[in-house]
């Protein structure tokens, strides 16, 4: 069973451009989540969708961050426009019940 | 303000012995407890969940304990091997399908 797939794996952009990230959940997973660690801190809850509801968004930043998860199955976490402080890996998991997340490899974001 | 704290130093142990890592929080009152392992440059791997009435789970050869009156979590791993070397995560849900995680204690176990 293919885990939760995450690209791109790397990606540099300069300030004030846009990036966009794509989750693949595990097939089935209704639950997907978003995460980011900015370095040297902790992982840090950006949001959770249902199915294709924004369940919990509670962690994004501010309104630069936009994600959305049509048809229920991949997601997009897309930063438009990126600042230095959106530097970091963010992570995407996904689970059928909340209490097990797989999580992916994650997507290192540097904004120079 | 709520908090989880784990120790930020590294834990460096001898092949064989039990490595014992030590999640606190504060004012929180989670419904489980996880714990994760994060190797370098991937994402975390979940590896033990306990629930708030629960005092012990066990899991080949790690032991987590919970003591909510503490606040406190406990992770061990017995006879320790140095491919157990990793970041170790705690995690804290109270329910509502948000995950807040600590920073993770490295642990290095030397042959």
């Amino acid at each position: 069973e293919a885990g939760v797939t995450q690209f791109p794996s790397h990606s540099v952009i300069e300030k004030g451009q846009t990036v966009t990230l794509r989750c693949d959940p595990i097939s089935g997973h209704d639950n997907l989540y978003w995460y980011r660690r900015v370095m040297g801190k902790e992982i840090k809850f950006l949001l959770h969708f249902v199915k294709e509801s924004k369940q919990d968004e509670s962690g994004m930043p501010n309104n630069r961050f936009l994600a959305e998860r049509t048809g229920g199955t991949y997601s997009t976490l897309k930063v438009q426009p990126a600042e230095l402080e959106d530097s970091g890996v963010y992570f995407c998991a996904s689970s059928q019940d909340p209490q097990e997340q797989y999580f992916g490899p994650g997507t290192r974001l540097t904004v120079t | 303000s709520q908090k989880i704290e784990q120790n930020s130093e590294a834990l460096n142990i001898q092949e064989g012995k039990t490595a014992t890592l030590t999640c606190n929080y504060t004012n929180y009152s989670p419904a489980y407890l996880q714990w994760y392992r994060q190797d370098p440059g991937r994402g975390p791997v979940f590896l033990l969940l306990i629930r708030e009435n629960e005092k012990e789970k066990r899991k080949e050869r790690l032991k987590v304990t919970f003591d909510t009156t503490l606040k406190q979590s406990l992770f061990h791993i017995t006879a320790s091997q140095p491919a157990d070397s990793a970041t170790y995560l705690c995690a804290l849900d109270t329910g509502g399908f948000k995950t807040i995680f600590g920073a993770g204690t490295r642990l290095f176990v030397k042959a």
